[in-house]
């Protein structure tokens, strides 16, 4: 069964702060993957995608991506309230040629104190 | 550009019936995905259209069933309702290729009695 798995949390961490999600997956040929934010009763909004090992800035966004260690992170730096919300991890197992077929995680509920 | 756009926004059903949700991707966007999202199981994939032709399928029973038209729209058709299947049924669109994220619509709250 190929699965992402992500520490439920809740992840609290005061404004201002860096705050880091990370999440595993079990299928070493996985080709793409997603860091998604919902907010409770919405639906999810994508944040950041990344395909190759590294770090991928975007603003106070940076996700990082170890193929090798099957892990991949999400930081937030100058958390603000307004990240409180659910994080998915999504990870796509094929590339190109293969479609859809995204798996997520449960998510990490994070909330940033005023 | 419109987003994605699922109507209806909401549904009450009862069991044993059946019920087809519509999904109107991105303009330019070909690939369409559903998912069901539960308290319980997460975000679930259901199944992925690509020029009017299911390209992948996830594990859920045969009572779930979709459809793509030429204009790339797609629905979802739930038969014979269970309780179980009250949920957040959420499309995402996608251009050509899965190096592309795919962007969600608002999503159907299917609530069965």
């Amino acid at each position: 069964q190929k699965e992402v798995e992500q520490n439920s949390g809740p992840l609290s961490v005061p404004e201002g702060a860096i705050a880091s999600l990370n999440c595993t997956y079990s299928d070493r040929g996985s080709q793409s993957f997603f860091w998604y934010r919902q907010y409770s009763g919405k639906s999810p909004e994508l944040i950041m995608s990344i395909y190759s090992n590294g770090d991928k800035e975007d603003g106070r966004f940076t996700a990082q991506l170890n193929k090798a260690s099957q892990y991949v992170s999400l930081l937030i730096r100058d958390s603000q309230p307004s990240d409180s919300a659910t994080y998915l991890c999504a990870v796509n197992p094929w590339g190109h040629t293969g479609g859809f077929k995204t798996i997520f995680g449960a998510g990490t509920r994070l909330f940033v104190k005023a | 550009k419109a987003g994605v756009t699922q109507t209806p926004r909401y549904l009450i059903k009862t069991r044993g019936q059946q019920v087809t949700l519509s999904c109107s991707p991105i303009s330019g966007h070909r690939s369409v995905s559903w998912y069901q999202q539960t308290p319980g199981q997460g975000l679930q994939f259901l199944f992925e259209y690509f020029s009017e032709t299911q390209r992948n399928k996830g594990n859920f029973p045969g009572r779930f069933s979709g459809r793509q038209f030429s204009n790339s729209r797609s629905e979802m058709n739930v038969s014979t309702l269970e309780l179980g299947d009250s949920a957040l049924y959420l499309c995402a669109s996608s251009p050509e290729t899965p190096e592309e994220p795919q962007h969600f619509g608002d999503g159907t709250r299917l609530s069965i009695l």
